[in-house]
């Protein structure tokens, strides 16, 4: 089967850089995306890693290893609206998509 | 462009009584469809996923169960639910041919089971 670790809570001051590790376990590996989803509200996707590197999407970015089996996101610049949940989520064969239990980050001026 | 519709946003039930969600996409074609649901402050459990019509697979057997009687209709049901079952249920799709892994959520409806 499959699992992803994610750290439970972060804090990080408005303007900073904060990293969000994901550690993972799974068979049949394609890729490994992020999402980030607010109070009450459903997940907005916000980058893929199907290869190793860094993927920058503006002021996030995000790594995979596949060697390692870890990947991470990167939040520059924090805002106040980036205080949310992130999740990480391993694409597998078979179409299955398997989330990580999710990153409660606090963004404090 | 591709839209998803998930209805109801929010129900009431009984235990024991039954339960349908229901899930359309608009703007694709042959999408791969899932059913999550998360628990207050939790992460998002995988139900179910389909990558075609009449193709179910099966995380948490359970006492729920999904159908796909269209290509871009995704239901789950239950006959009997229990307490356990209250969350947040989000249906999802992703091109089957993607190479971004982008899921695509519908609004989400939240249940309350008494």
């Amino acid at each position: 089967g499959q699992s992803l670790e994610q750290p439970s809570e972060v804090t990080a001051v408005e303007g900073a850089i904060v990293q969000i590790n994901c550690t993972y376990q799974t068979s049949g590996f394609y890729g490994l995306s992020w999402y980030q989803q607010h109070d009450g509200g459903a997940p907005t996707f916000l980058s893929y890693n199907g290869l190793d590197g860094l993927e920058e999407t503006g002021r996030f970015s995000s790594f995979l290893s596949r060697s390692d089996s870890y990947g991470y996101l990167l939040l520059q610049e924090l805002q106040m609206k980036d205080s949310a949940s992130y999740f990480c989520a391993v694409r597998a064969g078979g179409g299955k998509v398997t989330f990580g239990t999710g990153t409660k980050l606090q963004v404090i001026p | 462009s591709q839209t998803i519709h998930q209805w109801p946003a929010t129900l009431v039930q009984p235990v024991g009584s039954p339960l349908s969600l229901e899930c359309t996409v608009e703007g694709t074609s042959n999408p791969n469809l899932y059913w999550y649901r998360q628990a207050a402050g939790r992460g998002l459990q995988l139900l179910f996923y389909s990558v075609g019509i009449g193709q179910i697979s099966s995380e948490v057997p359970q006492n729920l169960s999904a159908s796909r009687p269209q290509d871009r209709q995704f239901i789950l049901s239950s006959k009997k639910l229990l307490l356990s079952d209250s969350g947040f249920y989000l249906c999802a799709w992703l091109r089957g041919e993607s190479n971004t892994g982008e899921l695509f959520f519908g609004e989400g409806s939240r249940l309350t089971v008494l």
